[in-house]
Order: structure tokens, then sequence, then C-alpha cells
């Protein structure tokens, strides 16, 4: 079965950069079609989208957060990693990776269970 | 970019009862539009992709209706696992951003 699994730093200091590692099992990102993507939520507010990766390397970022963020895979290792620069307090959110129904683009149909990063000095 | 407004913010209602919740696209996503459960400290679960089309193990009381700016997400008898927070999201355009949420809670 698909599962994935987010891990990373809680706690970073703002002008820091965030690296998020997702390790995923029961899927290839060497397979056509397939795609990891990434998505925050910050305490008590709104799923936002962040960043997608595919099968082909092809990369989408939010237009907001695009400066600031960096998707890659690793594809021997079933791992995506997100680095964010320049990080804020207003950053502080879960950080979740999920696996992307083939063929949609941008659903999501597992999660990972997102890990809290907190942004402060 | 298209934005998707949902209504109500909270729909409060009683186990058994219907519920009825709202996503508005700020223009037309074709039937490209997906609805996900929230529930406390749990991740996102996908409900219904392309706007009717039930995912994988949910149960039927969960359906999606519309097409083009409308779309509605009816769970036809509120089980009590079923409070939750609703997101639509869209994928007919970059960037696939998500609805801010309509909380279903019992009344």
């Amino acid at each position: 079965q698909i599962t994935l699994k987010e891990s990373g730093p809680t706690l970073v200091k703002p002008t820091q950069t965030l690296t998020l590692t997702c390790t995923f099992s029961g899927f290839s990102l060497s397979t056509s079609g397939v795609g990891v993507g990434w998505i925050r939520q910050p305490p008590g507010k709104a799923l936002e989208w962040l960043a997608l990766i595919y099968w082909n390397d092809d990369k989408r970022y939010s237009p907001s957060l695009k400066s600031r963020l960096t998707i890659t895979k690793d594809t021997s290792k079933n791992q995506v990693v997100l680095t964010m620069t320049n990080m804020d307090p207003v950053d502080t959110a879960t950080y979740y990776c999920a696996h992307i129904v083939r063929g949609s683009r941008c659903y999501f149909d597992y999660w990972g269970q997102g890990t809290l990063v907190t942004v402060s000095s | 970019e298209i934005v998707l407004t949902q209504s109500p913010a909270t729909l409060s209602l009683s186990p058994g009862e219907r519920a009825t919740l709202s996503c508005r696209a700020s223009q037309s996503v074709s039937s490209y539009l997906a609805w996900y459960q929230q529930k406390p400290g749990q991740a996102p679960r996908l409900l219904i992709y392309d706007a009717s089309n039930r995912a994988t193990g949910i149960p039927a009381r969960f359906s999606g209706s519309g097409s083009g700016t409308d779309f509605t997400l009816t769970i036809s008898s509120l089980e009590p696992e079923d409070f939750a927070v609703y997101y639509c999201q869209q994928r007919s355009n970059w960037p696939p951003h998500f609805g801010p949420g309509t909380k279903v809670d019992i009344k």
C-alpha cells in the first residue's frame, strides 16, 4: 500500500532555510504519471498548496512562494525534498506531502501524517 | 488564478440530517473539482474527484455535483464521524489552490 512520511526540523529560526524530506513507499517516482506534492496548513487555517514534482521531473510551484521553494526527487531513495528559504514566523504550519492521483495532475489521494514546523527565534 | 469560495463557513447540523456544502469558482473549472474531508489532528482525505466521482472507499452517502463555477457536496445523512472540515480544490488551471473550507459541526 502507499505510505508517505515527512521528516525535518520542528523548529527553525527566522531567515533560515527549511529542508523537508518526504519518504514514501508503495509507488515509484520513475513510473509514468506519478507525482508527489507538498501542502501546508497554518494552525487553525486552510490548506495551501506549495509545490509538485512528477515522474518526468516536471515541477510546479505556488506563484506566491515560487522564489523561495525548490522541490527535488531522489528516485533511488524514494524521497522528495522541499526546501523553503528565508523562513518567517508566518510560515509556521503543518507541512504535508501527498501522492498525486495518476492522471489528475494535482489531486491528492494519499497523505503523510504531516510535520509541524515552528518558525521562531 | 482561480479563487474558490466555500459556503457556509460553518454548518451546524444533527446526526442523521442532510448536509449541503457549496464551492464556487471565480471562473469555470469545467468538472475539475475535488472535495476533501479533514478531521482534527488528521491529514485530509480525498472524497470526491472531478466533481462527482467518489474516491476509493468513500461511502455512498457522500455525493458531489456541479460543473462550471458552482459545485455541491452532499452528505445524505450525517454520521457522527462526518463532523469535520471540508475543502474543495480545482485542477483546471494552475495553481490548484484549495478553498477556505466549511466546518460541519454538531448542533
